[in-house]
């Protein structure tokens, strides 16, 4: 079946440096949402990626889908430790329009 | 209320017994999610509501679990005869249409199973 997969699986950075989690599908993917977990939270929706090659921005963070929407990156500039948690990347699934399969995740601490 | 609310946020049962969790969507959200989360995991797909219609029970993993959205909107997701490996977050999500949208995450269900 269509597998998500993220890496790194973890990632420590010092306050102000900056950090990329990549995401990478077995298939072409239709969108790719990304989520954010807090510690002890559940996930929340950042944003969706629809268009081959397309890049978003929200404030520091940067979002990138793949010409061949098969992959994607998130890029956070400058973190502050209000950025700490886990990045999920999230494709939908074997064909399916209803289905999202998540990725494992990158945890991302701050080190202040 | 204004997002998706779960109970209870913890649960602690012992193998072999039965437990029941409750989603209450974000009102008239069409789409409903069950997934499970282990720690360090990413969320994995467990079932899908669209109204009262289950449509795809692919990812329950085994017939002690059961799912039910009888009237559209509050899910229960069943565990019967629970065993240590179904100790996990229990998430549920719900989307306002059936594609492509974001999801909407509950708090989540603790379970842990002495």
């Amino acid at each position: 079946g269509q597998q998500v997969m993220q890496i790194p699986q973890y990632q420590h950075v010092q306050e102000g440096e900056d950090f990329t989690t990549y995401c990478n599908s077995s298939t072409t993917l239709s969108n790719i949402q990304w989520y954010k977990q807090r510690p002890g939270g559940h996930p929340v929706f950042l944003i969706q990626l629809v268009k081959s090659g397309e890049v978003k921005k929200q404030k520091r963070l940067t979002f990138q889908f793949g010409e061949a929407k098969k992959n994607s990156s998130l890029h956070i500039t400058a973190t502050q430790t209000t950025d700490v948690g886990t990045y999920f990347c999230a494709g939908p699934s074997g064909g399916s329009n209803y289905k999202l399969t998540f990725g494992k995740g990158t945890l991302l601490t701050v080190n202040p | 209320g204004a997002g998706v609310s779960q109970s209870p946020r913890y649960k602690v049962a012992k193998r072999g017994q039965d437990v029941a969790l409750r989603c209450d969507p974000i009102s008239g959200h069409v789409s409903l999610f069950w997934y499970q989360q282990a720690l360090g995991q990413g969320p994995e797909f467990l079932t899908y509501f669209q109204n009262e219609a289950q449509l795809d029970k692919s990812g329950l993993p085994s017939d002690r679990f059961f799912a039910e959205r009888p009237e559209g909107s509050v899910s229960t997701l069943k565990i019967q005869r629970t065993q240590q490996e179904d100790s996990a977050v229990y998430l549920c999500a719900s989307r306002r249409t059936g594609f492509n949208e974001k999801l909407f995450f509950g708090s989540g269900t603790q379970l842990s199973v002495l």
